[in-house]
């Protein structure tokens, strides 16, 4: 079964300021997706970022960026020039691609709750 | 574009009752994921249907069921409530098992 690990149970960040959520995870499969949800106190998971296992690429989103490491089996999200509305719960999660009866569920880490001071 | 909603907000209910939660999913998508919150155990997987049929489900007691209408809402039921049902139920919605998009969520509570 897939598990996914985020280690860090809070973590806080200067306004302005970069920082880094750890995420691993571990499967058995070679292809699957990643992906960074943010859950802010109005309680609705919003997609940050989405990885493909397949792409060594590392995916971006503005102001948000992963490291893959796909042999460590290593998904960290780094937020550059932090803002206020960045605080919020983050949720790294995991999900096959294809076939299975697990296929289609996403499997989430415990969270981290970001704290941005001004 | 409407995103995924859920009803009602909030839901209190004794235990022993019954209950039901809605889910729209956005314009298109065939896929309803459920999920819970409870404080403290993280999100997990309760149930997905796609295409009006139980796709997979989550280590839940049967007492937790669902459908998934002709128009791919879906609905989720809980019988026999338990004190520890008590939870953020978040609905979501994907077209071809894509990213999911994730509705407001239903907070119950079970007193």
């Amino acid at each position: 079964a897939q598990t996914v690990t985020q280690s860090q149970p809070e973590m806080s960040v200067q306004e302005a300021e970069t920082v880094t959520l750890s995420c691993t995870y571990d499967t058995s499969e070679s292809d699957y997706y990643l992906f960074w949800y943010k859950q802010p106190p109005s309680r609705q998971m919003i997609l940050v970022i989405r990885q493909e296992a397949y792409k060594q690429q590392n995916a971006t989103e503005n102001r948000f960026s992963v490291n893959f490491q796909k042999a460590a089996k290593s998904f960290s999200l780094k937020i550059s020039d932090s803002q206020l509305g960045d605080a919020a719960m983050y949720f790294c999660a995991y999900r096959r691609t294809a076939g299975g009866t697990s296929y289609g569920k996403l499997t989430f880490g415990q969270g981290t709750i970001l704290t941005v001071h001004p | 574009e409407a995103g995924v909603t859920q009803s009602p907000t909030h839901l209190i209910k004794t235990r022993g009752q019954q209950a039901t939660l809605r889910c729209s999913p956005i314009s298109g998508h065939t896929s309803v994921y459920w999920y819970q919150q409870a404080l403290g155990l993280g999100l997990q997987f309760l149930l997905w249907y796609d295409e009006g049929e139980e796709r997979n489900r989550g280590n839940f007691p049967p007492r937790f069921s669902g459908r998934q209408f002709p128009n791919y809402s879906s609905e989720l039921n809980v019988n026999a409530l338990e004190l520890e049902d008590s939870a953020l139920y978040l609905c979501a919605s994907s077209l071809m098992a894509f990213e999911a998009f994730f509705g407001q969520g239903t907070r119950l509570t079970v007193v």
